[in-house]
């Protein structure tokens, strides 16, 4: 079975702090993605990266940056958190495109962040 | 962008009755999924569907697709209270591997 794992599951940081989120796959995919999740709003795409060193913005990436220096680690940051950046974040990972199965994302069980 | 919009936005039934819920999407895709969240975890898959099949079962699940109406029903049958969760449909369209997500439909299954 595929294994993501989330560094945290509860985070409790302050204005101004930089935050790192960890989230690490076992399964030697080559997709990574960082998504928050709000009531309301579902699942909103934050970064992806589809290598090592490689990303892509996605629907919301002002305010955090990721790093992927190896293929099962993928690190999203927030730079300078603001309090308007509480939320669930959720990271998924998935094989290269092919056949409709590859597509598939496999998700970690979530990290839930509060900026004081 | 929010792609698949589910509906109902809610859902309350007992438990052995079956539960449909729907998504509509807007632009052509290249496959539909479906996923699971319990409360406060993160998301299971549960089944895909391509563009070019018009039903998939998957043990107590039925899944369609309407490319024609750009829709899709979720049919959970004989449901059980450990079916309590939120639902969510997924599209792709692209060559790319990104999911877009519809914001999900809360299920509640009453013992």
């Amino acid at each position: 079975d595929v294994k993501v794992t989330q560094s945290s599951r509860y985070l409790v940081k302050r204005t101004g702090e930089k935050v790192f989120l960890e989230c690490v796959q076992d399964m030697d995919h080559e997709n990574m993605f960082w998504y928050r999740q709000d009531p309301g709003l579902g699942l909103r795409l934050i970064y992806f990266s589809y290598d090592v060193k490689m990303k892509e913005k996605g629907d919301i990436p002002e305010g955090y940056s990721v790093s992927r220096e190896k293929k099962e680690r993928f690190s999203l940051i927030l730079e300078s958190a603001s309090t308007n950046q509480t939320s669930m974040y959720l990271c998924a990972s998935s094989l290269l495109p092919g056949q409709g199965a590859r597509k598939t994302q496999y998700f970690g069980p979530g990290t839930r962040l509060l900026v004081l | 962008s929010q792609q698949g919009e589910e509906d109902p936005q809610a859902l309350s039934i007992q438990e052995g009755e079956n539960a449909t819920m729907n998504c509509s999407y807007k632009t052509s895709i290249n496959n539909l999924q479906w996923y699971r969240q319990n409360s406060g975890r993160g998301l299971v898959h549960l089944i895909l569907i391509r563009s070019n099949e018009r039903e998939k079962h998957s043990g107590r699940l039925r899944v369609t697709l309407d490319t024609s109406k750009k829709s899709s029903s979720l049919l959970i049958t004989a449901s059980r209270a450990a079916d309590t969760a939120s639902y969510f449909c997924a599209t792709d369209s692209g060559a790319n591997s990104k999911l877009t997500f519809g914001k999900g439909i809360t299920l509640s299954v009453r013992p």
